[in-house]
């Protein structure tokens, strides 16, 4: 089955430590991004690719690196600079330049700091 | 992208159709209008999308205005399965850049 999968689903991790968050799709899509979600509010965009090798910040970049290195990957690092990182986030994918193309989003990884 | 404003709430019996307002009124020519949801704690589920005409699948119909300023969504026999956030996006053709999600409304559906 085609799909987009985020790995994993819980995660911990202890102040001052980075951590990276795993996005997969086998969609053949060549754009991907990465949104925060906190409680009872909208989802802000953190990264966006295009295409392999590229990637553009999106409103709320500080504090998170991303990389895509290959079409179907698209992981993203927390570190420790940023101040908040607590929240529900989400990847999505999608057919770049086709406005009338829906983009597909994976199940999420609710990050935890402790 | 141009702005979208939903109301941040609204109430359906279940059975009844639920309608679902959208503004837009910024709306550029090459913007589509999408609506997703998201059930708590889940990914948004795409629901269905247009660019001037009235559009339907097996989930909803959108209904554009002519002038294309305001949208609404209808799901035609609200379920109990139905209760999430509904969110309204417009979106530029030929951009990736082109997700943005605004609060969204939250639509429970009632017994």
């Amino acid at each position: 089955d085609g799909g987009i999968t985020q790995s994993p689903k819980y995660l911990f991790r202890k102040e001052g430590q980075n951590v990276t968050l795993s996005c997969e799709q086998n969609l053949n899509h060549d754009a991907m991004y990465w949104y925060r979600q906190d409680p009872g509010q909208g989802l802000r965009l953190i990264y966006y690719s295009q295409i392999v090798n590229d990637f553009q910040k999106g409103d709320i970049a500080e504090g998170y690196s991303v990389s895509r290195e290959k079409k179907e990957s698209f992981p993203l690092t927390v570190t420790s600079a940023q101040k908040n990182p607590t929240a529900f986030y989400l990847c999505a994918s999608s057919f770049p330049g086709q406005g009338g193309t829906e983009a597909f989003f994976g199940q999420g990884t609710r990050l935890t700091v402790v | 992208d141009a702005k979208t404003t939903q109301p941040t709430s609204m109430d359906c019996a279940e059975g009844r159709a639920a309608n679902l307002p959208c503004n837009h009124s910024t709306i550029s020519g090459n913007e589509y209008v999408y609506w997703y949801r998201q059930i708590h704690s889940q990914g948004p589920q795409y629901i269905i999308h247009g660019l001037k005409n009235n559009e339907t699948n097996e989930m909803a119909s959108l209904i554009i205005t002519e002038d294309r300023k305001s949208s609404t969504l209808i799901l035609p026999h609200a379920t109990l399965r139905d209760t999430a956030v509904y969110y309204c996006i417009v979106r530029v053709s030929g951009s990736a850049r082109q997700l943005t999600f605004g609060s969204g409304t939250q639509l429970t559906v009632l017994p």
